[in-house]
């Protein structure tokens, strides 16, 4: 099946600074999305990407689509403590409905 | 309005005991998807449902596992015979409709626990 590596595993920052995550894939996907998971919660949406090359923001989030299709990166900048959470990228083809997610990143912010 | 939510919160059962687990989408929401999330790791697919049917269970790890949805609104996920291994968080989520343009919004899940 189609695998999604998440990278990094985890992260330990300061508050104020910016942070890169980043997925790729062996396989291509036609939609990439980025959801953040808080403790007892399900994820929720942050980013969809549905074009190869595309660059979209969403406040202090930028994500990009990959020009292969085959990989995405999320940005956060001036990080802040409720930054903290477990951020998961997900990839989706034309031809399936599920979502295939990465393993995702631990994100620490300190104060 | 409300959001997609899971009853129960959380389920502790025996090895080899039946579970079941329930999931309310958001009103009006015709496509609906159960997944898996072990600990570390991201959600894996399980099923999802176009209105009544199962459109596709090929994210069912055996026939122990089985999911309803008999009038297109509330789903049941079924675990007959529970193994240590399907301890996990189960999560729902539901769509507009079917599709990669349509966002699918989760509830909080599951936790099953099985002893």
């Amino acid at each position: 099946g189609q695998q999604l590596n998440q990278s990094p595993q985890s992260m330990f920052i300061q508050e104020g600074e910016d942070v890169s995550m980043n997925c790729t894939s062996s396989s291509i996907f036609n939609t990439w999305l980025w959801y953040k998971q808080d403790p007892g919660e399900g994820p929720v949406l942050l980013i969809a990407l549905y074009k190869a090359g595309e660059l979209t923001s969403n406040g202090r989030l930028t994500a990009q689509f990959g020009i292969t299709r085959k990989d995405s990166f999320l940005n956060i900048s001036a990080s802040i403590p409720s930054d903290v959470g477990i951020y998961f990228c997900a990839g989706q083809t034309y031809n399936n409905n599920d979502m295939r997610f990465g393993a995702g990143t631990r994100l620490t912010v300190k104060p | 309005g409300a959001g997609v939510s899971q009853t129960p919160s959380n389920k502790v059962t025996e090895k080899g005991k039946y579970v079941e687990l329930r999931c309310d989408p958001i009103s009006g929401h015709t496509a609906l998807y159960w997944y898996r999330q072990s600990l570390g790791q991201g959600p894996e697919f399980l099923i999802y449902f176009q209105g009544t049917g199962a459109a596709d269970d090929s994210g069912l790890p055996n026939d122990r596992f089985f999911a309803v949805r008999p009038e297109g609104s509330v789903s049941t996920l079924k675990i007959q015979r529970t193994e240590r291994g399907d301890s996990a968080v189960y999560l729902c989520a539901s769509s507009l409709r079917a599709g990669g343009l349509n966002e699918q919004f989760f509830g909080p899940g599951t936790r099953l626990t099985v002893l």
